[in-house]
């Protein structure tokens, strides 16, 4: 099992709020991935970085933003939430010269 | 461009029966392969990967793949299976860079 959290679990809330999802990983990995799933459907790469202060966009268009301050941890932020939102995030990240990605166990957020 | 397809939304088998679930992929290069399993409410949990060497691919939870350059797959097997295997599969290759393409995903669906 891989040492990567994800908080909250689920999240409810209103339309213009603004939220963070936490995303951590014990496993000194530089690099990290966010996901953007809606239920039983495939994965979509929204954000990942390659290290501290590296942040790129994915392949698919998010208005989440990212930050990278430190090496274990990787949070997305909505500044203004809105239903289009709603969906499961994933997390995931893996060593520099590994291949397979590690999954956190995902925050499944819903505006309302 | 780097693809992968899973062409079954739903595979249905009895428990003990051997199962397959199908991807095929498409890539310039030599493929990096992934298998994935996602069950309920979780985030993604890594199966087993082909890089190079055998063919023949042995990963978590007594499932296995087949590399066949020939015919661009990497079917998902399994000898015998069981009602906990009962999941969603998502095949994926790496990209150009290390990140990762993901089929559409395939349901399990193991019958008592």
């Amino acid at each position: 099992e891989a040492d990567i959290y994800q908080t909250p679990r689920y999240l409810v809330i209103g339309t213009g709020k603004k939220i963070t999802l936490e995303c951590s990983q014990t496993m000194g990995h530089d690099k990290m991935y966010w996901y953007q799933q809606d239920p039983g459907m495939e994965l979509h790469l929204i954000h990942y970085s390659y290290g501290v202060n590296s942040t790129e966009k994915g392949d698919l268009s998010s208005e989440s933003t990212v930050s990278r301050i430190r090496t274990e941890h990787f949070p997305l932020t909505l500044e203004s939430a809105r239903p289009s939102h709603t969906s499961q995030y994933l997390c995931a990240s893996t060593r520099t010269g590994g291949n397979e990605q590690y999954f956190g166990p995902g925050t499944r957020l819903t505006v309302t | 461009a780097q693809s992968v397809a899973q062409p079954e939304d739903q595979v249905n088998v009895a428990e003990g029966n051997p199962l397959t679930v199908k991807c095929t992929y498409s890539v310039s290069g030599n493929p990096y392969l992934f298998w994935y399993v996602q069950y309920p409410n979780r985030g993604l949990q890594f199966l087993l990967k082909y890089i190079t060497g055998d063919n023949l691919v042995k990963g978590s939870y007594g499932f296995e793949a087949e590399f066949n350059k020939s015919q661009t797959s990497f079917h998902l097997k399994k000898p015998s299976a069981l009602v906990s295997d009962s999941a969603l599969y998502f095949c994926a290759v790496r990209g150009f860079t290390d990140k990762l393409i993901f089929g559409t995903g395939t349901r399990l669906q193991v019958f008592p």
